[in-house]
Formats: C-alpha cells, structure tokens, sequence
C-alpha cells in the first residue's frame, strides 16, 4: 500500500507570491491533516480535512487556507509569503478524524520543505 | 494553552548505552502518542498508549504513561546508530485535539 505522498518536496519562493502544496493520502483514508513544523515552534497543527470540510483549525492567519476533493486529496494554500513562512509542511492522513476514538492513527507524509526569499 | 515539555531537548549518546526521554504537562491527556522522525522524513508512530500506568514494549523500546495521565517516557536499551532521530510525544486532549511537544533529538553515534 502506498503511503502519504507530498508535492512538492522542495519549493523556493520570494515574499509575496503565493504557493500550493499537494498531499495524496493512503488509499482509503478519509482524514488529512497539515502541520507546520520549524525549528522554533516545533510541529504546530494547521487544519484537519475530513469528506471535503474543514474539521479542525489551528491557530494560523487566514493566509493560510486548505482545501480536500472528493477522492480525499488535499491541498493547502498560503498567499502573501512571510520569510516566516519558512517551513517544513507536513501531511497525514487517517482513516478517520482524530475525535473518533482514542487510538486512532495517523500517517505522515516527507513534508514540502518551503523556503521563501 | 496547553504547556508541553520535553527533556532532554538533546541527547547524544554512544551506542549501547541506555537512555530515558521524557514528556511532561500539568495537563491529563486521554491517550498520549510517540512518533520518531528522521531527518527529511515525516514523523513515524512507534505507539499510542491510553490507560494510566500502561507499559508498552516495543523491541528495545519501552513506553509508559504516567498513572495521572500527565506524563509519559520513552526508555531505550542499548542504543543503536539507527535510534538516531527526533522523538515527538503527542498527547490527545480532552477536546480532541492531537498536539505535539517540542521533541527530544536523539544522536546514537557508533
């Protein structure tokens, strides 16, 4: 079974433009969630997905937004990049969200490491 | 907000040695994970432990959960180079919400 695929896996831009970055979750998984993780935050939650409507939140601006189609795949969008958006952007997927049950698992994907300039 | 700390924040350590990282809050979490993340990688699961006071083992690996359900560690025998990463742990809150510690970077040198 494939696992969680992400894409890019490198991206480099300049403050200002906007990026997308793609996760395909494992075949029957329903639940994406993103992370951001960074040297100095560490790995903080973004938003979860789940049959195409946003379940969960974190605390980020609204320049960061996401989005899930029908087939589960994922896509997440950040407009107007800060050189603070510098990140590694992390994927997982589940079979369900993370309030159904206390074991539930999740399945990262390599990441999207951004870099903007 | 909820106050999550990991010690040590590094470890470096020669292979064989045995060692103990922990995952600590003054919060109670209702299940509590542990990934291991290697570099260019995304974080992998090693195991999810539930009731208070539960031992897991996995391999070298051994995990507990604290009996209040605030704290957990994660205790490796004989280290080995393959060891070497980032260990997250991961508690479940009681609103659901999954959040992760600031980790504990792991080097196992041969």
């Amino acid at each position: 079974k494939a696992g969680v695929t992400q894409t890019p896996r490198y991206l480099i831009k300049t403050r200002g433009q906007q990026v997308t970055l793609s996760c395909s979750p494992i075949s029957g998984h329903r639940s994406v969630s993103w992370y951001q993780q960074t040297p100095g935050q560490g790995l903080q939650f973004l938003f979860e997905y789940f049959s195409e409507t946003q379940r969960n939140k974190g605390n980020f601006p609204g320049r960061f937004s996401g989005r899930q189609f029908s087939n589960s795949r994922s896509e997440m969008n950040v407009s107007t990049l800060e050189l603070g958006d510098s990140a590694l952007y992390l994927c997982a997927s589940s079979l369900a969200p993370n309030d159904r049950g206390l074991s539930y698992e999740q399945y990262f994907g390599p990441g999207t490491r951004l870099t903007v300039t | 907000t909820q106050l999550l700390e990991q010690s040590p924040q590094f470890l470096s350590i020669q292979e064989g040695e045995n060692l103990t990282v922990y995952c600590n809050s003054s919060s109670v979490f209702s299940s509590l994970q542990w990934y291991r993340q290697e570099p260019g990688e995304g974080p992998v699961l090693l195991v999810t432990v539930v009731t208070g006071g539960e031992v897991k083992k996995l391999k070298r690996l051994t995990f507990q959960f604290g009996d209040a359900r605030k704290d957990s560690s994660l205790h490796i025998t004989a280290a080995q180079p393959g060891d070497t990463g980032l260990y997250l742990c991961a508690p479940k809150t009681s609103y659901d919400k999954v959040i992760f510690g600031p980790g504990t970077s792991l080097s196992v040198i041969p």
